[in-house]
């Protein structure tokens, strides 16, 4: 079975520029997280979706970031404009309602 | 290759006895350990980490973790369970404090019975 799917695993952008991560959660999951981990910090849940309405999304700084998870499966994360302080690794994971959650590889943003 | 085992899928303890979560490690160099927690329906929280020193961690809600590099293990402790502690623990591993490669356990669930 095909675990949590994230792209591109690594990105570079000037700062002011836009930038999207896709997330593809294992099949049948109907609950998706975003994270965020800084530099030398856990990671931090950044929107939770159960199916395609997002439940949690009260650390998503909405001014420069959106998501959205059409038709409750694949999911995507955008930025913009993107700031020097962007620079992270942002996570995916997905679970079935409460159950174990399961990451994929993560992408790593360059924000120069 | 490198992994991370948590033998135990669920764990059920009483209040207020003690707990501890084992976690299981295969990697190639001093790895970065950390704990996290995630109650249901909610996301991941930062328990502790360990990057060097002290092998003896603390960290918040009372927990700690023991870095033992012969056994190749770090595992979770806290002396006296409360009911909300019930959630599921994961385990990870990391090369440095990058997060990138970080590479979680397949989880521990906690049960607390009154």
């Amino acid at each position: 079975e095909a675990g949590v799917v994230q792209s591109p695993r690594y990105k570079i952008i000037e700062k002011k520029q836009p930038v999207a991560f896709w997330c593809n959660p294992i099949s049948g999951h109907n609950t998706l997280y975003w994270y965020r981990q800084n530099l030398g910090q856990g990671p931090e849940l950044l929107i939770r979706y159960e199916n395609e309405e997002a439940v949690d999304d009260s650390q998503l700084p909405k001014d420069r970031f959106s998501a959205e998870r059409l038709k409750g499966v694949d999911s995507t994360l955008k930025i913009q404009p993107a700031e020097l302080g962007d620079s992270a690794v942002y996570l995916c994971a997905s679970s079935q309602g409460a159950q174990r959650a399961f990451f994929g590889q993560g992408t790593r943003l360059t924000v120069v | 290759a490198q992994s991370v085992t948590q033998p135990d899928i669920h764990i059920t303890v009483s209040e207020g006895a003690s707990l501890e979560l084992r976690c299981n490690y295969s990697y190639g160099a001093t790895p970065y350990l950390f704990w996290y927690v995630q109650s249901p329906g909610q996301g991941l929280q930062l328990l502790l980490k360990y990057f060097s020193g002290d092998t003896l961690v603390q960290g918040i809600k009372g927990f700690e973790a023991e870095f033992k590099r012969s056994q190749s293990s770090f595992n979770l402790r806290k002396p006296s369970v409360h009911w909300s502690d019930a959630a599921e623990y994961f385990c990870a591993v990391a090369p440095d404090t990058g997060g990138f490669k970080t590479i979680f356990g397949a989880g521990t669930r906690l049960f607390v019975k009154a």
